[in-house]
């Protein structure tokens, strides 16, 4: 079974402009949730996606959004970045109904400059 | 407001040794869930546990053991006769208890680095 997967692995953008972000959730899983390590703010979370629809958000403002597709493939954004939002970004994935396993993927290395 | 403290920033154990992974939580609401994650040098987490405050039975899954005490507001990790592949950043997490299967807003503690040296 293949696991999770985040594309792209590292991505360096410049200040002001938006970045997309991809998560692949494992076959039959309909939850993907999404998370930001810093060094600073360690590890926060971002939202939760469950059959196309926003389950649970994070205390983050309004430049991070979010969508999941009918295939339950994910995908996060963030418009106008600022340095602050380098950071290793992580999807994870779990059939999304109870007191499953989650399943993370390698994540995404964002820099800022 | 919820919040998690892990007081032990670094720990370093010689393997063979069992070691005990503090975790403290802040929660106003009644019931919620319980986390334990690990993070190893390469980065990717791994998810070790999920645990509502429903039940507070200890639980063990082969060297690991989970304490959780409602009434210390605790949710200790107890690795038995640690080894090297041990060694990673553990993080515990808070959540609401949510109808469902709902994640919920997830809270992280800061960490603890585990060494575990041969």
């Amino acid at each position: 079974k293949a696991g999770v997967t985040q594309t792209p692995r590292y991505l360096i953008k410049t200040r002001g402009q938006q970045v997309t972000l991809s998560c692949s959730p494992i076959s039959g899983h309909r939850s993907v949730s999404w998370y930001q390590q810093t060094p600073g703010q360690g590890l926060q979370f971002l939202f939760e996606y469950f059959s196309e629809t926003q389950r649970n958000k994070g205390n983050f403002p309004g430049r991070f959004s979010g969508r999941q597709f009918s295939n339950s493939r994910s995908e996060m954004n963030v418009s106008t970045l600022e340095l602050g939002d380098s950071a290793l970004y992580l999807c994870a994935s779990e059939v999304g109904f109870g007191l499953e396993t989650q399943y993370f993927g390698p994540g995404t290395r964002l820099l800022v400059l | 407001a919820q919040k998690v403290t892990q007081a032990q920033t670094e720990i370093s154990v010689v393997e063979k040794e069992d070691v005990t992974l503090d975790c403290v939580y802040e929660t106003r609401d009644t019931t919620y869930y319980l986390f334990w994650y690990k993070q190893p040098p390469s980065g990717e987490l791994v998810f070790l546990i999920r645990r509502n405050s429903f039940d507070e039975q200890n639980e063990i899954s082969g060297r690991y053991s989970w304490n959780f005490q409602k009434s210390t507001s605790s949710f200790n990790f107890t690795i038995t006769a640690s080894q090297v592949v041990d060694s990673a950043v553990y993080f515990c997490a808070l959540s609401e208890f949510t109808y469902g299967g709902s994640q919920g807003n997830l809270i992280f503690g800061k960490g603890t680095k585990l060494s575990v040296k041969p």
